[in-house]
């Protein structure tokens, strides 16, 4: 069973529409991280939120953490093929040494 | 700057082989380590992980095992490897005041034949 649950799994669009990837827990988080990964290479962190309610923005991508540190969701605006890749979700739980990871959400952005 | 390197790459190993894997970290001292490993296109199940030298936790019952001889090393082994061993490996490193923030490896891809 996952701890944290991902949706969509996959994701097909067109260049230029918008998005948003869902992260969903029962369990409450102290801090949760998002990741992007292209095939064949390690995960890279994009962002960690760590407040209820919290909503962070890197260029076209808008991230933001559920007021109870439950969920959070990644948006990303005006999608280019650059966005392509695995979107993963991780969470770390207070006074933890270890991040729990979502399944994934893989993105295809077409030209 | 801090990097952190995995080698190899990629890995094809007949069934029964044995296995090292070996992750180093530079730029960073007594840093946290994790093995991870990843299904194709799925998320990252955490195999082991470390808080300093000679001190690991399993995460899973498996076929693998770990150890950490350097402060900045960190190696994942088998005796003997099983068909359902391959997959995408991954190392991270996390800082002890920051934990909660793991950067990765380039991975190595193991097959199993």
């Amino acid at each position: 069973t996952q701890l944290l649950e991902q949706s969509p799994q996959f994701l097909s669009i067109q260049e230029g529409e918008n998005l948003t990837v869902y992260c969903n827990s029962s369990s409450v988080f102290s801090s949760l991280q998002w990741y992007r990964q292209e095939p064949g290479e390690g995960p890279v962190l994009l962002v960690t939120v760590v407040t209820g309610g919290e909503v962070k923005k890197l260029k076209r991508l808008t991230f933001q953490f559920g007021d109870a540190r439950k969920d959070s969701s990644l948006h990303i605006t005006a999608a280019q093929p650059g966005d392509t890749g695995l979107y993963l979700c991780a969470g770390a739980k207070a006074a933890g040494n270890k991040l729990t990871f979502g399944g994934g959400t893989r993105v295809l952005v077409k030209p | 700057s801090q990097t952190i390197h995995q080698w190899p790459a990629t890995l094809v190993q007949p069934v029964g082989s044995p296995l090292s894997l070996e992750c180093t970290v530079e730029g960073t001292s007594n840093p946290n380590l994790y093995w991870y490993r990843q299904a194709a296109g799925r998320g990252l199940q955490l195999l082991f992980y470390s808080i300093g030298i000679d001190q690991i936790s399993s995460e899973v019952p498996q076929n693998l095992s770990a150890s950490r001889p350097q402060d900045r090393q960190f190696i994942l082994s088998s005796k003997k490897l099983l068909l359902s061993d391959s997959g995408f490996y991954l190392c991270a490193w996390s800082a002890q005041g920051a934990r909660e923030t793991q950067y990765f490896g380039p991975g190595t891809r193991l097959l199993v034949l």
